[in-house]
């Protein structure tokens, strides 16, 4: 049991390239959450998905596109690259709002540089 | 939306040493949830605790709901304890709001 996986661990990207960042989790959750993780700013929400098939915009949804390919699978996409979006990036998964726990499980992470 | 203040914002202890961090909401939040991450990075669920007290080994949580905060206890401090301890709550939705985090370091 992998729990919730990343990849990659660490890119680097000039600005203007794109990229897709994967996340799975092997725990049967329906809900999976996109965050970034900033100096002294804590855990921002971009986006996340109730279940599989609806998506919905966080707290900083802008220069982000995801998809929710499956019920593991939740990809976040930077279609052109800037340095703010230089950050630490954390994939979560939850059994599901009203599912009796709201607990979220975060992956390892991954460190983008945008020069 | 939602404001989460913790304080303190840092904390330095010696080890087996007692302490109290703490999480104030601007509205009521019925997700209330703490993290700690260790220094490598990795974030860990400690508590889901929208109200009440919870205990878990040497960390307990309590949250009074009716007024708008929770507290984390660590009891007799260990060096793994370091890292940065995250509260985050949400009112009826999954969308978690996080504060800014409270770093502790814990020296032997």
């Amino acid at each position: 049991n992998a729990g919730v996986t990343q990849t990659p661990k660490f890119q680097v990207l000039k600005t203007g390239q794109s990229m897709t960042l994967q996340c799975a989790q092997d725990m049967n959750h329906n809900s999976m959450y996109w965050y970034r993780q900033d100096p002294g700013m804590g855990l921002r929400l971009i986006y996340y998905s109730a279940s599989e098939g609806t998506t919905d915009k966080g707290e900083v949804p802008n220069g982000y596109n995801v998809s929710r390919l499956n019920k593991r699978e939740f990809s976040l996409r930077l279609e052109s690259a800037a340095p703010s979006q230089t950050s630490v990036y954390f994939c979560a998964s939850s059994v599901g709002l009203g599912q009796g726990s709201e607990t979220q499980y975060f992956g390892p992470g991954t460190r983008l540089l945008v020069l | 939306g939602i404001q989460v203040e913790q304080s303190p914002p840092d904390l330095i202890l010696q080890e087996g040493a007692n302490s109290t961090l703490r999480c104030n909401f601007s509205d009521s939040v019925n997700n209330l949830q703490w993290f700690h991450q260790n220094p490598w990075g990795q974030l860990i669920n400690l508590f889901y605790i929208p109200s009440g007290t919870k205990q878990n080994g040497r960390l307990s949580a309590t949250t009074v709901a009716t007024e708008r905060y929770s507290l984390l206890y660590i009891s007799s401090s260990q060096t793994t304890d370091s890292g940065v301890y995250f509260c985050a709550g949400s009112g009826g939705s999954e969308k978690l709001v996080f504060g800014k985090g409270t770093k502790l370091t814990v020296n032997p």
